[in-house]
């Protein structure tokens, strides 16, 4: 069935460092990639997103990379700020369909 | 521009009650999407509603329906309520329907069953 697997589930890195969150789906009909950043008590807030006739997308400090053909896609995030302390979040998701499906999560700390 | 809202905040009921929870979508926004967050397990899709109709369904029991009135607007209904539903719930709207459409989530309703 449809399942996307998320990696690692916790990070914790100096401020200033780079993130990388990695997420592999299962289903090869899945067109559509965002990322999501959850705070405390607070809905998931989109943060990036790629479609799958595009290889890498960059906005400032985040890019997301796709790769079709293994079916992975991978979140960087450069020079960390205490205020990128948040669960990451990864989905995918076909045309037609309505449904994203999410990875488990990553809980990402960035240590000031 | 308002983002999505949800009411309630939060929500108390007892096992075998009906909970109702309320969502607003973006202006123009005419799809409403429905996703539980329990503890351990994740993000969940429930449902869509797109122009009034369901259109497509998660991996939930019927005792969990909804409808999106004219406005846009949508309820989601919880009925015969089991512990194991105490979750966020959480909706989103976007601007089109369909997978690939980007989803704006709301703050979510914590739902608690006692």
């Amino acid at each position: 069935g449809e399942n996307v697997e998320q990696h690692p589930s916790t990070l914790s890195v100096q401020e200033g460092d780079s993130a990388v969150i990695k997420c592999t789906y299962s289903d090869s009909a899945s067109n559509y990639f965002p990322w999501y950043k959850q705070e405390l008590g607070k809905g998931p807030q989109l943060i990036i997103d790629i479609r799958s006739n595009v290889g890498e997308k960059k906005d400032q400090r985040i890019a997301v990379t796709l790769n079709k053909t293994a079916k992975h896609f991978s979140l960087h995030i450069t020079e960390t700020q205490p205020e990128d302390s948040a669960v990451y979040f990864c989905a995918a998701s076909t045309s037609n369909t309505g449904k994203l499906i999410f990875g488990q999560g990553t809980t990402l700390q960035v240590k000031p | 521009e308002a983002g999505v809202t949800q009411s309630p905040t939060h929500l108390i009921k007892t096992r075998g009650q009906q909970a109702t929870l309320r969502c607003s979508p973006i202006s123009g926004h005419t799809s409403v999407y429905w996703y539980q967050q329990a503890l351990g397990l994740g993000l969940q899709f429930l449902l869509w509603y797109d122009e009034g109709e369901e259109r497509n369904r998660g991996n939930f029991p019927p005792r969990f329906s909804g409808r999106q009135f004219p406005n846009y607007s949508s309820e989601l209904n919880v009925n015969a309520l089991e512990l194991e539903d105490s979750a966020l719930y959480l909706c989103a709207s976007s601007l089109l329907g369909g997978g690939t459409d980007t989803q704006y989530f709301g703050p979510g309703t914590r739902l608690t069953v006692l």
